[in-house]
């Protein structure tokens, strides 16, 4: 157990719906990370947080968007979905910028 | 980003040592080598990293060459549980993009009984 928690674990959904992921981070952890897993393209980083602000982006598309609460939870939201945004969506914490990444389980998103 | 080459593909005898190889000849000073690994199923979880010198933890060691343009990552005794994709990636961790871990393909480990 990493201590990151990730929900939902599945969803399954339409295209054209928006759905939101959640990741609670290891506690002390100020930095959020958003990474996307699909079979074709392998782990795509997608956005960092810390401390509430965002810090670095990825690969994220402008239909997928990102925060983090002032209780340093984080939620990816994801609209007008597509069938290719089907994939295991990743959350990692780590303590400050440089220290090692603890990831969740993952949600994994299906888009029928 | 500075990239790392890995091949996509290796075995392993149960209980024998696993020599996990990378290069990564643009390297900048400021890069740091880390190596996670992913199990079937599960979400990345971290191995080891190192700068300069070379790095042993409980998992592993990281043997990193003299140049810093290629490292080995070593399981001293592969297990089944072992099997996994090994990531190789460089970290800088004083530039813009502090923190960001860009994956590449990995090595995907197979452990034979």
């Amino acid at each position: 157990d990493s201590g990151v928690t990730q929900t939902p674990k599945h969803l399954i959904t339409a295209t054209g719906q928006r759905v939101t992921l959640r990741c609670s981070p290891r506690s002390g952890d100020l930095s959020v990370y958003w990474y996307q897993q699909s079979l074709d393209q392998g782990l795509q980083f997608l956005i960092q947080y810390y401390n509430g602000e965002e810090r670095a982006k990825g690969n994220i598309l402008e239909r997928f968007s990102a925060q983090q609460f002032p209780d340093l939870h984080s939620e990816l939201n994801l609209s007008s979905l597509e069938l290719g945004d089907s994939a295991l969506y990743f959350c990692a914490s780590s303590v400050g910028q440089t220290g090692e990444l603890f990831f969740g389980e993952g949600s994994r998103l299906t888009v029928l | 980003d500075a990239k790392t080459t890995q091949p996509n593909s290796m075995e392993s005898n149960e209980e024998e040592p696993v020599h996990l190889p990378c290069n990564h000849s643009t390297i900048s000073g400021t890069d740091y080598i880390h190596w996670y690994r992913q199990l079937p199923s599960q979400g990345p979880e971290y191995v080891i990293h190192g700068l300069t010198s070379n790095v042993n933890n409980r998992m592993a060691s990281l043997a990193i060459a003299e140049d810093r343009k290629s490292s080995t990552l070593i399981l001293h005794r592969a297990t089944l549980r072992d099997a996994a994709v090994y990531y190789c990636i460089l970290r800088d961790h004083y530039g813009g993009s502090q923190g960001n871990l860009i994956f590449g393909k990995g090595t995907k480990l197979s452990v034979k009984p």
